[in-house]
């Protein structure tokens, strides 16, 4: 079947722009997770979303940072003002009860 | 604050010889988790290891995990050159919720 697809696969955007980072979840899964990976960092947990919960967003590094779930189902990443250090990989996971699937990726490039 | 660390970071071996990565884990977490990554590539599950004791093995792979001593190693037999890759062990950082920590990886070459 389909795995976890993420949108754009790569975005080069210049520093005080807004972007937005697109995830499709592996149908009924209801879990879905977003993580940046950077050389500095490694990888990071950003934000879970798990069925109507509230999301848990106790990794997003700051206010420019926000996430949403429509229906259950797409989630959008946003990232305001974008600054140098926001270039990273982004990526997202659904989760079956055990198991985290991680999408593609979106390779973010602020100049 | 929970803290997963991998060793070694680098490791370059031969074909055909055996070797075994380590993480440790800072806190109590009954669940490890082992990914591959190939260059430019996304996350692909490995195994989940689910309790104390907990043995798993894919091919030329093995995972086992001791909770006991926060332990995790993932051993490799008689490697060849398509095992290549970066691996990284992580944990639950919420018991349940899997918002998962990651290790630094492990940067695996296997030299024909």
């Amino acid at each position: 079947g389909a795995g976890v697809s993420q949108s754009p696969s790569n975005k080069v955007t210049e520093k005080g722009k807004d972007v937005e980072l697109r995830c499709d979840p592996i149908s009924g899964h209801t879990a879905l997770y977003w993580y940046r990976q950077s050389l500095g960092q490694g990888l990071e947990f950003l934000i879970y979303f798990q069925g109507n919960s509230a999301p848990d967003k106790s990794g997003l590094p700051s206010d420019r940072f926000s996430a949403e779930r429509t229906g259950g189902s797409v989630s959008t990443l946003t990232i305001q003002r974008t600054q140098q250090e926001d270039s990273a990989v982004y990526l997202c996971a659904s989760g079956s009860s055990d198991t985290q699937y991680f999408g593609p990726g979106t390779r973010l490039t602020v100049l | 604050e929970l803290k997963v660390e991998q060793n070694p970071l680098f490791l370059s071996m031969q074909e055909g010889k055996n070797y075994t990565i380590y993480c440790n884990y800072s806190t109590t977490s009954d669940r490890l988790y082992w990914y591959r990554q190939d260059p430019g590539k996304s996350l692909e599950s490995l195994f989940v290891l689910l309790s104390n004791g907990a043995v798993k093995q894919e091919g030329r792979l093995m995972a086992s995990l001791d909770t006991k001593a926060r332990l995790s190693t993932l051993h490799i037999t008689a490697a060849v050159h398509d095992l290549s890759a970066t691996y990284f062990c992580a944990v639950d950082g919420v018991q349940g919720a899997q918002k998962l920590v990651f290790g630094q990886g492990t940067r695996l070459t296997i030299n024909p």
